[in-house]
């Protein structure tokens, strides 16, 4: 299994660029997460989902969107790309909810908006 | 608010020795505590996890404890070693409304050799 793969591993955007962070996950897990890093700083949560068709916001969910219309798949999109969303994003995915659940995380794209 | 708090500080220690951070959490009582490990330029990596009527737990030269009274979790690694060199980040399921894990801003541990 390849667990969690994102892509693209680097990115610059310009200001009011748009791009779609991907996230794929291979080992059948309903749950799913995107999360943002800045440097020194704990992960904060942008959006989740518990399963296809199902999404919902995190703790930081402005300026981006998500859809999940596969179990495998739960891409991240970035509208009008703004200075304050240059971070590191980190896909995650879980096989459960619940205070058990531990959760896997991709190698993270790192994302410059200049 | 609910919040988590790691020691920001970066932890030096010498080979060999036993390294001991801290997790400490507020206005929350958590059925269950987890620790990860985080390499630079890498996502975290699930290590323990911890229940609250589980005073303590054990795994290889990992031991974590659990104080809900105190509400801080203490990660230790024994025989520490360069390769245990990274950031720990601790992660409690917080929000009951959310349904999801709040990490804490993680400890980086310098093993010298």
């Amino acid at each position: 299994n390849a667990g969690v793969t994102q892509t693209p591993k680097f990115r610059i955007l310009k200001i009011g660029q748009s791009m779609t962070l991907q996230c794929t996950q291979d080992m059948n897990h309903n749950y799913m997460y995107w999360y943002r890093q800045d440097p020194g700083m704990g992960l904060k949560l942008i959006y989740y989902s518990v399963g296809a068709g199902i999404t919902d916001k995190g703790e930081v969910p402005n300026g981006y969107n998500v859809s999940r219309s596969t179990t495998e798949d739960f891409p991240l999109r970035l509208e009008l790309a703004a200075p304050s969303q240059t971070s590191v994003y980190f896909c995650a995915s879980s096989p459960t909810r619940g205070e058990q659940e531990t959760q896997y995380f991709g190698p993270g794209t790192r994302l410059l908006v200049l | 608010s609910q919040k988590i708090e790691q020691n920001s500080e970066a932890l030096n220690i010498q080979e060999g020795k036993t390294a001991t951070l801290t997790c400490n959490y507020t206005n929350y009582s958590p059925a269950y505590l987890q620790w990860y490990r985080q390499d630079p330029g890498r996502g975290p990596v699930f290590l323990l996890l911890i229940r609250e009527n589980e005073k303590e737990k054990r795994k290889e030269r990992l031991k974590v404890t659990f104080d809900t009274t105190l509400k801080q979790s203490l990660f230790h690694i024994t025989a520490s070693q360069p390769a245990d060199s990274a950031t720990y980040l601790c992660a409690l399921y917080m929000d009951m409304g959310r349904r999801a894990l709040t990490f804490g801003s993680g400890t980086r541990l310098q093993v010298q050799p």
